[in-house]
């Protein structure tokens, strides 16, 4: 069965601070991996698309890298703007059903 | 653009009320996907369409229906509404399976 796994559930950091969030993944044929940024009480902001292992994707603060096996969100220089949950998913090749398999997220606090 | 929008914010339904929750899109994407989102759980989808006139069930498709008679809109149906339907309902789009999928803000709904 398809599944993706985020971990740490939670991550509090310094200001300036940098370090990564782990995306872990089993799908029968990987056709992308998705990074979201959700705020409290607003729908996922789309941050990047991966679709092969060894691709990296940045945004300012943020990078994104994918291996066969899972996918690692680094923050370099966090700061209290990045506070959000940041969510993994996954789209495979097989079946007819459009579906993203979402991962629970990761709740990221940076303090100042 | 707006985007994708949604209304309405809010809402409070008795047990056995029906009502309808309304989703646009002005990107001109051929996908659209409604999907609910529970307390420690990732982002299920209900139902998706792949342009108008046609739909699936996605998930977790049981208490709802939905339609698509234009690009722009697909409106989601709940039926005898019952609490376990508690939940913030969030519409997106996509340009095409595959790509990535653009959220609107999201209905809380509440069923009591």
């Amino acid at each position: 069965e398809d599944q993706v796994t985020q971990s740490p559930e939670a991550l509090r950091l310094q200001e300036g601070e940098s370090s990564s969030l782990n995306c872990s993944y089993t799908v029968s044929g990987l056709r992308g991996l998705f990074w979201y940024r959700q705020d409290p009480g607003k729908g996922p902001e789309f941050l990047f698309t991966l679709y092969s292992a060894g691709e990296e994707k940045e945004k300012e603060r943020l990078k994104a890298t994918l291996t066969k096996k899972e996918s690692f969100l680094h923050i370099t220089a966090p700061k209290p703007e990045d506070s959000a949950t940041y969510l993994c998913a996954v789209m495979n090749y097989g079946g007819a059903t459009n579906k993203l398999i979402f991962g629970t997220g990761t709740l990221l606090a940076v303090q100042p | 653009n707006a985007g994708v929008t949604q209304t309405p914010k809010f809402r409070i339904l008795k047990i056995g009320q029906s009502m309808t929750l309304q989703c646009t899109q002005d990107m001109n994407h051929n996908y659209m996907y409604w999907y609910r989102q529970d307390p420690g759980m990732g982002l299920k989808l209900i139902y998706y369409s792949v342009g108008a006139g046609i739909t699936d069930k996605g998930e977790v498709p049981n208490g709802y229906n939905v339609s698509r008679s234009t690009t722009e809109d697909f409106p989601l149906r709940l039926e005898l509404a019952a609490p376990s339907q508690t939940s913030v309902y969030f519409c997106a789009s996509s340009w095409d399976r595959g790509y990535e999928q653009y959220f609107g803000p999201g209905t809380r709904l509440t069923v009591t």
